[in-house]
């Protein structure tokens, strides 16, 4: 199957710490993708990381890819209550776009 | 900064029903694409949409699923025969890349519930 997993499935910080969130996945990719969903409303697209890099940065987001243990990790720093919502990777190794269950984060005030 | 829309934000049927969900891609997109989500699941893959074809569908898109594009700027879902399972958020997304690289962008959604 071309999901990822998200793990943990929830996660509860406060206003200003970093959260993690993991993936795991099965198959080869071509490139990696996170998105964000608020309660019950569309997705957003964060950021893509290709098979070949290691680490990429987009404002507070860090992303990371081991290819070798088919993971990836997403780093919010200084995490803001406005955060608070799912997030999903996305292995793309084929061209259908799978949603898995996502990690719901919490950021408490 | 350009964005997708959807209509209606809810919409209510009878089951039996016929209903058509509407969307308006970004303009330059070119790949369309409907997914649905049940209240607390997953948001599950419907159909993509490229050329004026259907380039991959999945299971739950069946016979009583089909998708136009009528016009130059939107993108329609109908459901031809709604069953209590159809309650579900619908969201179309768009993009300018198709395949691997796609960089998705999705709309608001719109809430069915078939009573």
């Amino acid at each position: 199957s071309q999901q990822g997993e998200e793990d943990p499935q929830a996660l509860s910080i406060q206003e200003g710490e970093n959260a993690t969130m993991n993936c795991s996945y099965k198959t080869s990719i071509n490139n990696l993708q996170w998105y964000r969903q608020n309660s019950g409303r569309g997705l957003v697209h964060l950021i893509l990381i290709r098979s070949n890099e290691r680490e990429k940065h987009s404002g507070r987001l860090r992303v990371t890819l081991d290819t070798s243990k088919k993971s990836s990790s997403l780093l919010i720093t200084a995490s803001r209550a406005a955060d608070t919502a799912s997030y999903f990777c996305v292995p793309k190794g084929g061209f259908k776009t799978i949603f898995g269950a996502g990690t719901r984060l919490f950021v408490k005030a | 900064e350009p964005e997708v829309t959807q209509t209606p934000s809810h919409q209510v049927t009878q089951m039996g029903q016929e209903v058509i969900l509407r969307c308006v891609p970004i303009s330059n997109h070119l790949y369309f694409y409907w997914y649905r989500q049940i209240l607390g699941q997953k948001v599950e893959f419907l159909v993509s949409f490229y050329n004026n074809e259907i380039s991959e569908k999945s299971e739950i898109f069946d016979d009583q699923f089909s998708v136009e594009r009528p016009d130059g700027s939107n993108f329609t879902l109908k459901i031809r025969s709604t069953k209590l399972e159809d309650s579900a958020m619908y969201f179309c997304a768009s993009s300018l890349v198709g395949g691997l690289t796609d960089t998705q962008y999705f709309g608001p959604g719109t809430r069915l519930t078939v009573l």
